[in-house]
């Protein structure tokens, strides 16, 4: 079956970074999106960016360019999304969620990972 | 950036129905989806391109829109359908970006 496997929980200092993938199986994993959404606790959900693995694009919100960095092998059918310079208000659960059927932005999250809790912490 | 308003809670009681707003400004040129989120759960997709269900969504749900507000309707409310619920957009002005509403707690009395 479809589905998006991610890596287990971490834990950093302030100032470091988090990496974190995602596993795609069961669909052919050039033909659609990967985005990123995060959730901190209590709070909604927040979209981090989106790699598109056939035309080869990234691209994020201006509220996280230069800090995050979407990318994939898709040779192991993965995607990843590194965070760098990490304060407490990264701690949240991370999540990629396939969307954009051939880059279609209306495409909607049809598949999620089971999330990544990512706690920054001295 | 474009902002997408839905209220905070909605609080319905067991067999009746619930309705979900989701304001955002033209709304209707844009096609709209919808999650659902249990506590501890990734988010789920339960309402895409408006009013389409994805196949193991019950009958009992529904979307529309309206003017400004797009609208997430449950009928026959149980105590199951008590969750966290999202709507999204695509902003393609502005980064192509991804939307989401500040999600809506779903009560069941």
């Amino acid at each position: 079956q479809v589905q998006l496997v991610q890596s287990g929980a971490e834990v950093k200092k302030p100032g470091a970074s988090a990496k974190v993938s995602c596993e795609a199986s069961g669909y052919t994993f050039v033909n659609y999106d990967i985005n990123w959404v995060r959730q901190a606790s209590g709070q909604g959900l927040e979209w981090l960016g989106w790699l598109n693995p056939n035309t080869k694009t990234t691209g994020s919100p201006q509220k996280f360019q230069g800090r995050v960095t979407i990318s994939w092998n898709t040779s192991i059918n993965t995607a990843y999304m590194e965070l760098a310079s990490l304060t407490s208000d990264d701690s949240a659960v991370y999540f990629c969620a396939r969307g954009g059927f051939y880059g279609s932005g209306t495409y909607p999250f049809d598949v999620w990972g089971q999330g990544t809790k990512v706690t920054v912490a001295s | 950036s474009y902002v997408l308003t839905q209220p905070p809670s909605v609080s319905v009681a067991p067999g009746k129905t619930a309705t979900i707003p989701c304001g955002g400004d033209n709304i209707g040129s844009k096609s709209v989806h919808w999650y659902q989120q249990k506590p501890g759960r990734a988010p789920v997709l339960v309402m895409y391109y408006d009013s389409d269900r994805p196949s193991g969504i019950p009958e009992r749900y529904s979307g529309s829109k309206s003017g400004n507000t797009a609208t997430l309707t449950i009928t026959r409310v149980a105590a199951g359908d008590e969750a966290d619920f999202y709507c999204q957009v695509w902003d393609s002005s502005t980064d192509h970006a991804r939307v989401f509403g500040g999600g809506t707690k779903l009560t069941v009395l």
